[in-house]
C-alpha cells in the first residue's frame, strides 16, 4: 500500500527540540520530493519544508534556521528536526509527497498526504 | 512580502457552479506557478483536486475544473454537490524552492 505515516509529535516546552518522523511505503522518497506541511489550530495550511531528489533543501521564512529536513534512503524515511520552539509552531504538521507528471518532471503539487502529527509547544 | 490571496468564504447552491480565486497581492498567476488545490474538510489530511493549473488528480470527478481566469488562478466546481462544502486551498510555486499557501475559502453548499 502507498502511503505516509508521520509520527513523533508531542508537548513541548517553548524553547526545547522535537523530531517527527514520515515513514513512506509503496514508493521511494529519494525519488521523489518531499515535504512538510503544517495547519495551527483553526487555522490555514501552511508550507514549510521540502528536501528535493538531489538532497537540496528548502524552508519557509517561519522556520529558517530552526528547522532542518533530512531523509534516511534505508529507511524511506523523511525527518522534520525543530529546533527553538515557539508557542506558534503549534500545530498539526502533515507529510506529503511531491507528485511528478507522466514525463517525470514535478509539478510542485503534492498528491499524496499522511495524517498528520500533532505539536503542542508551551509557554 | 508575498501574499497568496484567496476568497475567505463563499456560498453556492446544490447544482449550481462556483469558481474559487487564487491571486497574488502583487502581481499575476500564471501556469509558471503551477497552480494547484486542495479540498480539506474538519478532521481531516487534505485531497489533492487539481495540479498544473488544470490537470485533475486521480478520481476527482470531472465537475471540478482548473484555470487561468484574468491575472488569477481558478478553481471552477459545476454541479455542486452537498458534500463539496469543504475549505479549499490553493498553492503557487514562487521559484527557489518556496512554496505559498494560499488562506483557504470555506465553501458553504446551500
Amino acid at each position: 500500500e502507498v502511503q505516509l505515516v508521520e509520527s513523533g509529535g508531542g508537548l513541548i516546552q517553548s524553547g526545547g527540540s522535537l523530531r517527527l518522523s514520515c515513514a513512506a511505503s509503496g514508493f521511494t522518497i529519494s525519488s521523489n520530493y518531499m515535504s512538510w506541511v503544517r495547519q495551527a489550530p483553526g487555522k490555514g495550511l501552511e508550507w514549510v519544508s521540502v528536501i528535493y531528489s538531489d538532497s537540496d533543501t528548502y524552508y519557509a521564512d517561519s522556520v529558517k534556521g530552526r528547522f532542518t529536513i533530512s531523509r534516511d534512503k534505508s529507511k524511506n524515511t523523511v525527518y522534520l528536526q525543530m529546533n527553538s520552539l515557539r508557542a506558534e509552531d503549534t500545530a498539526m504538521y502533515y507529510c506529503a509527497r511531491v507528485s511528478r507528471n507522466s514525463d517525470g518532471f514535478t509539478t510542485f503539487a503534492f498528491d499524496m498526504w499522511g495524517q498528520g502529527t500533532v505539536v503542542t509547544v508551551s509557554s | 512580502q508575498t501574499v497568496v490571496t484567496q476568497e475567505p468564504s463563499f456560498s453556492v447552491s446544490p447544482g449550481g457552479t462556483v469558481t474559487l480565486t487564487c491571486g497574488l497581492n502583487s502581481g499575476s498567476v500564471s501556469t509558471a506557478y503551477y497552480p494547484s488545490w486542495y479540498q480539506q474538510t474538519p478532521g481531516q489530511a487534505p485531497r489533492t483536486l487539481i495540479y498544473s493549473t488544470n490537470t485533475r488528480s486521480s478520481g476527482v470527478p470531472d465537475r471540478f475544473s482548473g484555470s487561468i481566469v484574468g491575472n488569477k488562478a481558478a478553481l471552477t466546481i459545476t454541479g455542486a454537490q452537498a458534500d463539496d462544502e469543504s475549505d479549499y486551498y490553493c498553492v503557487l510555486y514562487m521559484g527557489s524552492g518556496i512554496s505559498l499557501f494560499g488562506g483557504g475559502t470555506k465553501l458553504t453548499v446551500l
